[in-house]
């Protein structure tokens, strides 16, 4: 079964670095784009970016860019979202998604995180 | 940045037709795609590239696309497609991706 599980959720305090993980399974990591969405509370779907778990080529949302970083450990094919200095406005629910067709980066996402919750509250 | 433009909400009675749109200038050159989000759940695809069914999703879902605007169709809507929708397409360049701001579907 082709699935990815995400870390759980996680209480910080503003200033605080976070990473989050997401494991894949079921399938060959390394050839699956894997993005994160963002889901404020009340508020909509967010693309923050997605990366190539194989050469670990990252895009981002403009929105996004220099805010949080994207990477992956193909070797235990895991992706990652990381936070340098967090704020109170980065409390939100984040999910990790997989692109349907491997080797393409232009993609919908069909296979996706349970979502961690992150809240960040001094 | 790019925007999609979804309506905040689109209400039915059980039975009928709901038609659920997103606009976007690179919608001619870029494919759309439709995920179904409830509450404490994950969201999941329900048309992929304009128009294709993904496995497993019924056949009362479809998708169209005509110019700048892309279609989401839930024909013989029932109480368990109450639920947000958004679109997801890319920016012209194909640099980034984005959702439309959803929308709410009311089944009355």
């Amino acid at each position: 079964e082709v699935q990815l599980v995400q870390s759980g959720a996680e209480v910080k305090k503003p200033g605080e670095s976070l990473k989050i993980s997401c494991k894949g399974s079921g399938y060959t990591f390394s050839t699956y784009f894997i993005g994160w969405v963002r889901q404020m509370p009340g508020k909509g779907l967010e693309w923050m970016g997605i990366i190539d778990p194989g050469d670990s080529e990252t895009r981002y949302s403009p929105s996004f860019q220099g805010q949080v970083t994207i990477s992956a450990d193909k070797s235990i094919t895991t992706a990652y979202l990381q936070w340098r200095s967090l704020k109170a406005s980065d409390t939100a629910m984040y999910y990790c998604a997989r692109h349907k067709y491997s080797y393409n980066r232009h993609d919908a996402f069909d296979v996706w995180g349970q979502g961690t919750m992150v809240t960040v509250s001094s | 940045s790019y925007e999609l433009t979804q309506p905040p909400s689109v209400s039915v009675s059980p039975g009928q037709t709901a038609r659920i749109t997103c606009s976007g200038d690179a919608l001619p050159k870029k494919n759309a795609h439709w995920y179904q989000k409830k509450p404490g759940q994950a969201p999941g695809l329900v048309i992929y590239k304009d128009t294709e069914r993904p496995s497993g999703i019924p056949e009362r879902f479809s998708g169209s696309s005509s110019g700048t605007t892309v279609t989401l169709t839930i024909s013989g809507v029932q109480a368990e497609d109450e639920a947000d929708y958004y679109c997801q397409s890319e920016d012209n360049s194909g640099t980034y991706a984005v959702f439309g701001g959803g929308t709410k579907l009311t089944v009355l």
